[in-house]
């Protein structure tokens, strides 16, 4: 079963305005939570995260909102540039027995920003 | 060095051969986490270790796949008698802490395996 679900695998929008990726999670024992960008050929560079006693969190043009009822958490990017054109991944995290911090990773949601 | 580095890049082996991967992690970092990303897929977990001690390898798919990390600094992933379904990008992670904090992981640029 998918515990976290990016439902869009693409997201195409024009430089300038407001990018907004969306990720879905299931497990409740999640309490933290991070979006990873990724280009070709290179590992996943951390963005921003968040943790489940806040609802925001901001740093500089990235914004992630936390909607801990539904499950449901957002990123937002504005304004975008071209080189936001990336894979975005969403990760979650519950805190185990030794705090092991494994990340469960959605699908993932191909950025374009158009000129 | 300044961030995880894992060799080799790319490998290409023939079904039935072992291989070796290797991480180097984020000097001084506590934690090392190794992953899968199958192609389109975000990556899913294989194993973890806080320091030398492996603390969870319920992600490793099978007793095909071992990993050590024996002075808590750098770490190898060892498949054996590969298989064609063990083609994917391998990533490797590292976190400064350890157990219970949250702490953002740090990534690899990853190992593309492919198994003819």
């Amino acid at each position: 079963d998918q515990q976290v679900k990016q439902n869009s695998p693409s997201l195409s929008v024009q430089e300038g305005r407001i990018s907004i990726l969306n990720c879905d999670y299931t497990n409740s024992m999640f309490d933290y939570f991070l979006w990873y960008k990724k280009y070709p050929a290179e590992g996943p560079t951390f963005l921003i995260s968040i943790s489940s006693i806040k609802d925001k969190n901001e740093d500089g043009r990235f914004t992630v909102f936390l909607n801990k009822s539904a499950k449901h958490l957002s990123l937002h990017i504005v304004p975008s540039q071209p080189g936001d054109s990336a894979v975005y991944f969403c990760a979650a995290s519950a805190g185990g027995i030794q705090g092991a911090q494994k990340l469960v990773f959605g699908q993932g949601t191909r950025l374009t920003i158009n000129p | 060095g300044a961030g995880v580095s894992q060799s080799p890049r790319y490998k290409v082996a023939k079904r039935g051969q072992d291989v070796a991967l290797r991480c180097d992690p984020i000097s001084g970092h506590v934690s090392l986490f190794w992953y899968q990303q199958a192609l389109g897929q975000g990556p899913e977990f294989l194993t973890y270790f806080q320091n030398e001690a492996q603390l969870d390898k319920s992600g490793l798919p099978s007793d095909r796949f071992f990993a050590e990390r024996p002075e808590g600094s750098v770490s190898t992933l060892k498949i054996q008698r590969t298989q064609q379904e063990d083609s994917a990008v391998y990533l490797c992670a590292s976190s400064l802490v350890g157990a219970g904090l949250k702490e953002t992981q740090y990534f690899g640029p990853g190992t593309r395996l492919l198994v003819l």
